[in-house]
């Protein structure tokens, strides 16, 4: 398909191991973007990356966390010494242009769900 | 503390009458908003957004309006549809571009 693909789709782990996520973007999508989504609640921005400028890591809630994305393809986010805390559902969007161009809505995957026992 | 809230948690609407969703915001410098809709198991997909120029966007069966003083923004679906039936989240973005998420809304059409 042309969509957006994440993968592992679920993801069952201990704590204090480290895991990564991998996030396909839309082929010719500039714009790619990290969320967090914990149960109950809406999302949380994580990361953003835009072509090959510095990304954008405001949103990453401690250094455990990290993503890379090499040019405008695959995008890794890795958790590391991962905590409960950490369980949630991990979802990846991409725009076709930057995040100032409000006409380019993003485009989910539909996310992995960790959960760290 | 929540810039963008969504207060009903869920919703339940007769099939063919109107839906209508609400969303509360804090910060006044919100530019454009959006909303998105999702399924279980499924990533959010983008349904209809409004600049804060604007206080009306329709698509459809979809219209979203905006109260910039009241700082309140809802989303009509006429007529409702069992389709219908999903999580809609609202967003907000702010000066630095991000996304800010409600906390979303289950919507419940009832045949």
């Amino acid at each position: 398909g042309a969509g957006v693909s994440q993968s592992p789709s679920n993801k069952v782990t201990e704590k204090g191991k480290d895991v990564e996520l991998r996030c396909d973007p839309i082929s010719g999508h500039t714009a790619l973007y990290w969320y967090r989504q914990r149960l109950g609640q809406g999302l949380e921005f994580l990361i953003y990356f835009q072509g090959n400028s510095a990304p954008d890591k405001s949103g990453l809630p401690s250094d455990r966390f990290s993503a890379e994305r090499t040019g405008e393809s695959v995008s890794t986010l890795t958790i590391q010494r991962t905590q409960q805390e950490d369980s949630a559902v991990y979802l990846c969007a991409s725009s076709l242009t930057d995040r100032t161009y409000s006409n380019q809505p993003q485009h989910f995957g539909d996310g992995t769900r960790l959960s760290i026992l | 503390d929540q810039q963008v809230k969504q207060n009903s948690p869920s919703l339940s609407v007769q099939e063919g009458r109107i839906s209508i969703l609400n969303c509360d915001y804090t910060n006044s410098m919100f530019d454009y908003f959006l909303w998105y809709k999702k399924y279980p198991a499924e990533g959010p997909t983008f349904l209809i957004s409004i600049s804060s120029i604007k206080d009306k966007n329709e698509d459809g069966r979809f219209t979203v309006f905006l109260n910039k003083s009241a700082k309140h923004l809802s989303l009509h679906i006429v007529p409702s549809q069992p389709g219908d039936s999903a999580v809609y989240f609202c967003a907000a973005r702010d000066s630095n571009y991000q996304l800010i998420w409600g906390a979303g809304t289950k919507l419940i059409i009832k045949p």
